[in-house]
């Protein structure tokens, strides 16, 4: 596709479920990164992968948090025993260049995740 | 703990005139500057990058970086009621991690 597709665009779980939250990035794009973004905030930093690799994960905020990208492209972020406070939109991003300096970023639509 | 700020806003400016948004950030080490522009319930978008002291000009935006002072903004001429959004200030800071403000909503009253 054209652009970052993220889905499901919206997720209801009850508290203590586990989701699993999917971004396939623009073709090509190197970076990847997720965002989880509070209502009337900017995005905060979750974690970022290089190709497969996992480079930073200090934004997680718990270990209920855990991302992956095995081959590369496709990322999935999974949230097990879901709260309350987990409430958002969690954005992924992508960017075609390993020039941390000047990287622009393209982001999907979002997943809302409301835990009730 | 390093810092965007931004004004919550709302900034309210009449079309056709100027809107000028503001960001203050804490760390001096900070090389990339990026304005994005984000709808109600939609994703960041970005409209303006800058890296130097100085100007930088993009259609009717205009982005201004000043290292010293640690101050970087974002005029918007010719306001149209289209660009009513909330504005995100993000700054790469000295270890390459983007830092985001909370975004300033504008509102141009047509």
């Amino acid at each position: 596709g054209a652009g970052v597709s993220q889905s499901p665009r919206y997720k209801v779980a009850k508290r203590g479920q586990d989701v699993a939250l999917r971004c396939d990035p623009i073709s090509g794009h190197v970076s990847l990164f997720w965002y989880q973004q509070a209502l009337g905030q900017g995005p905060e930093f979750l974690t970022y992968f290089q190709n497969e690799a996992q480079l930073d994960k200090s934004g997680l905020p718990s270990d209920r948090f855990f991302a992956e990208r095995p081959e590369g492209s496709v990322s999935t972020l999974k949230i097990q025993r879901t709260q309350q406070e987990d409430s958002a939109v969690y954005l992924c991003a992508s960017s075609y260049t390993r020039d941390f300096h000047e990287e622009k970023l393209f982001f999907g639509s979002g997943t809302q995740l409301s835990v009730l | 703990q390093k810092e965007v700020e931004q004004n919550s806003g709302p900034l309210s400016v009449p079309e056709g005139a100027i809107a000028s948004l503001n960001c203050t950030y804490s760390d001096r080490g900070s090389q990339s500057f990026f304005w994005y522009r984000q709808y109600s319930g939609k994703s960041p978008e970005l409209i303006m990058s800058i890296y130097s002291n100085g100007d930088k000009e993009d259609g009717r935006f205009t982005a201004q970086l000043n290292k010293a002072s640690q101050y970087v903004s974002l005029l918007i001429r010719d306001s149209q009621p289209s660009d009513s959004a909330t504005y995100l200030c993000a700054v790469k800071d000295s270890n390459y991690q983007l830092i985001w403000g909370a975004g300033t909503k504008l509102i141009i009253k047509p």
